[in-house]
């Protein structure tokens, strides 16, 4: 059974830093990309980016990209997404999800539970 | 960046209704077009994909047409569970952007 397990609920002060997790089974992790998707309180999603964990290639969406990075240990079949600096503005649920292709389509069909990252002082 | 557009951004609607949501895109995407159903405190769930086709265990009340730039999915005889927010997502480019989202409600 495919599954995305993601870390538990964090909450942290604006500017401390922060990595989230979301581990990966059921399916071979190094061959499958694992995307990141944010989704602020009552909003809808927002692509974050990309990583093949494989060789780590990374891609970010232009709204994200120098906000987060994101990276992943193959060796334990997990994606990370991390802050070094966080804001209130951070706080949101974030999901991770496998990018699965079928012939030339390319969709989300795995997600995680998702994990609240609550920033406040 | 591609842009992603959906209307309505709500609707009310009756079970056994039936419900159609339209989607478009800045530029032609073909037919790289997904739709996800999230509901109230849960991942999106994967519906439909290359704008028409239906996801594994997904119920055939749910179709999806459509390429180009505009798209639509339609639920034919809404149903209870079906209550919940419906959002599209190109596929065609980096980043995959998703539209707005359509909240269904009674």
């Amino acid at each position: 059974e495919v599954q995305l397990v993601q870390s538990g609920a964090e909450v942290k002060k604006p500017g401390e830093s922060l990595q989230i997790s979301c581990k990966g089974s059921g399916f071979n992790f190094n061959t499958n990309w694992i995307a990141w998707v944010r989704q602020m309180p009552g909003k809808g999603l927002e692509w974050m980016g990309i990583i093949y964990p494989d060789d780590s290639d990374t891609r970010y969406s232009p709204s994200f990209q120098g906000q987060v990075t994101i990276s992943v240990d193959k060796s334990v079949n997990t994606a990370y997404l991390r802050w070094s600096r966080l804001k209130v503005s951070d706080t949101a649920m974030y999901y991770c999800a496998r990018r699965y292709t079928v012939v030339t389509w390319e969709l989300l069909d795995y997600w995680g539970q998702g994990t609240l990252v609550t920033v406040s002082s | 960046d591609i842009q992603m557009t959906q209307s309505p951004s709500s609707l009310s609607a009756s079970v056994g209704d039936r419900v159609t949501i339209t989607c478009r895109s800045s530029q032609s995407i073909a037919n790289f077009l997904n739709w996800y159903q999230q509901k109230p405190g849960e991942a999106p769930r994967l519906l439909i994909y290359g704008a028409s086709r239906l996801q594994s265990g997904v119920p055939s009340r749910f179709s999806g047409s459509g390429s180009g730039t505009d798209f639509s999915l339609t639920i034919t005889s809404l149903q209870p569970e079906d209550f919940a927010t419906y959002y599209c997502q190109e596929s065609y480019s980096n980043p995959f952007t998703f539209g707005p989202g359509t909240k269904v409600d009674i």
